[in-house]
């Protein structure tokens, strides 16, 4: 089982539409996670991160943690074209384990 | 306020070859991550240096080494290449004591003919 797994897609939405990336990790002992946006050709760059169980809002962009099913979530909503791009679940800690990543295309 | 910076952006080796890589973080970082990451896949975590010593390593064999300078820049030696060496390098910076975010420079893509 790899440390952390992502559906490497690629998941296709309407502009306009509600995207809805996910990853599950297995080191219980994860405390922070972090979501990255690629475009590409270019290096990662970070959309948020989360800590604790729940939901996390910013702007287009909602993050849920539930730690005691080991996943994690980001929805962006009022999908844009210019969304499209690579998406890097990440946990923090001690060797801050990447997943493969989520190609999202938003077709206008 | 500089971000991460890397060099060279581009360089083709033959095999058997080495290279150095060079990162200079972020201002205010103390922390250095290199990343290699092949065409379609997540960035692999190759080690973590912070006050000049390699603090964790991923799963790479020894030809992969590098630095830390007292300035927090870094360089990544990777010796012997292989044909299978060529990917994106990412160096990304970070505060130790800080969130755990990441911070990368734009990579320097190898190849190896």
């Amino acid at each position: 089982q790899k440390e952390v797994e992502q559906n490497s897609g690629p998941l296709s939405v309407p502009e306009g539409a509600i995207a809805s990336l996910n990853c599950t990790y297995s080191d219980r002992g994860s405390q922070s996670f972090f979501w990255y946006r690629q475009y590409s050709g270019k290096s990662p760059e970070l959309i948020m991160f989360i800590y604790s169980n729940g939901d996390k809002e910013d702007g287009r962009f909602t993050a849920q943690l539930n730690k005691a099913s080991q996943y994690v979530s980001l929805l962006i909503r009022d999908s844009q074209p210019s969304d499209s791009a690579t998406y890097l679940c990440h946990t923090g800690g001690f060797k801050t384990i990447f997943g493969a990543g989520t190609r999202l295309f938003v077709k206008a | 306020d500089a971000g991460v910076t890397q060099s060279p952006t581009h360089l083709i080796k033959t095999r058997g070859q080495q290279v150095t890589l060079r990162c200079s973080p972020k201002s205010g970082h103390d922390t250095v991550s290199w990343y290699q990451q092949a065409l379609g896949q997540g960035p692999q975590f190759i080690f973590q240096y912070y006050e000049e010593e390699e603090r964790q390593r991923g799963n790479f064999p020894d030809r992969f080494s590098g630095h830390q300078f007292p300035n927090y820049s870094s360089e990544l030696n990777v010796n012997a290449l292989l044909l299978g060496d060529s990917a994106l390098y990412l160096c990304a910076s970070s505060l130790m004591t800080g969130s755990g975010e990441l911070f990368f420079g734009e990579g320097s893509r190898l190849t190896v003919l």
